[in-house]
């Protein structure tokens, strides 16, 4: 069965760095989509960053372009969130998500990781 | 980028109630939109995609229709496990956005 699950969050200060794991398992992950999504504490989802299933496309929310890197190793079955110049609203559960068509990047997602928590404060 | 909105923001039936949740997109999405039902503490769920195709072992009492900006997410009986929050999103273009989110509350 498909299982996607989140690591690497923490507490980080305001301005530093830290870098979210999505371990895949249960289908072919270099075949499809995957993204990023965030809920900040009490709030609703926001939709964060995808790539491609091989890797050549990217695109980024206005609210982390610059600032976040989404990459994955199809070989490792890990898709990644690097983000830099960490703020205090970056703090939320970042959750990671299959795209549900292979090799369309533009779809709905199927299945979701548990998530892993993100707090940014000093 | 298209706006979401979802309406109303919380609502409060009984069980067996017949309840209706309206998503608007500020732009013409097609029929491309998804509805996620997510319980406290937990990940979304996926409920309906493409405006109306009910996701594999859905509950039948769910659907959904629409088209362009306008769409509805019905549950024809309410159950007590169909407390949680009710999320739209559009997938037209990359940017996935939500709506705001519907919370469901069964007396």
């Amino acid at each position: 069965q498909v299982q996607l699950v989140e690591s690497g969050g923490g507490v980080v200060q305001p301005g530093r760095s830290l870098r979210l794991s999505c371990a895949a398992s249960g289908f072919t992950f270099s075949s499809y989509g995957m993204h990023w999504v965030r809920q900040a504490p009490g709030k609703g989802l926001e939709w964060v960053a995808v790539m491609s299933y091989d890797g050549s496309n990217k695109y980024y929310a206005d609210s982390v372009k610059g600032r976040f890197t989404i990459s994955r190793d199809n070989s490792k079955n890990t898709l990644y969130l690097q983000m830099n110049s960490l703020r205090a609203e970056d703090t939320a559960v970042y959750f990671c998500a299959k795209g549900a068509l292979v090799f369309i990047t533009i779809y709905y997602f199927d299945y979701w990781g548990q998530g892993t928590l993100v707090t940014v404060s000093s | 980028d298209i706006q979401m909105t979802q309406s109303p923001s919380t609502l409060s039936a009984s069980v067996g109630d017949r309840v209706t949740i309206t998503c608007r997109a500020s732009q013409s999405i097609s029929n491309w939109l998804a509805w996620y039902q997510q319980k406290p503490g937990k990940a979304p769920k996926l409920l309906i995609y493409k405006a109306s195709s009910l996701e594999s072992g859905v509950p039948s009492r769910f659907s959904g229709s629409g088209s362009g900006t306008e769409f509805t997410l019905t549950i024809s009986s309410l159950q007590p496990d169909d407390s949680a929050t009710y999320y739209c999103q559009q997938y037209n273009n990359y940017s996935r956005t939500f709506g705001q989110g519907t919370k469901v509350e069964v007396k």
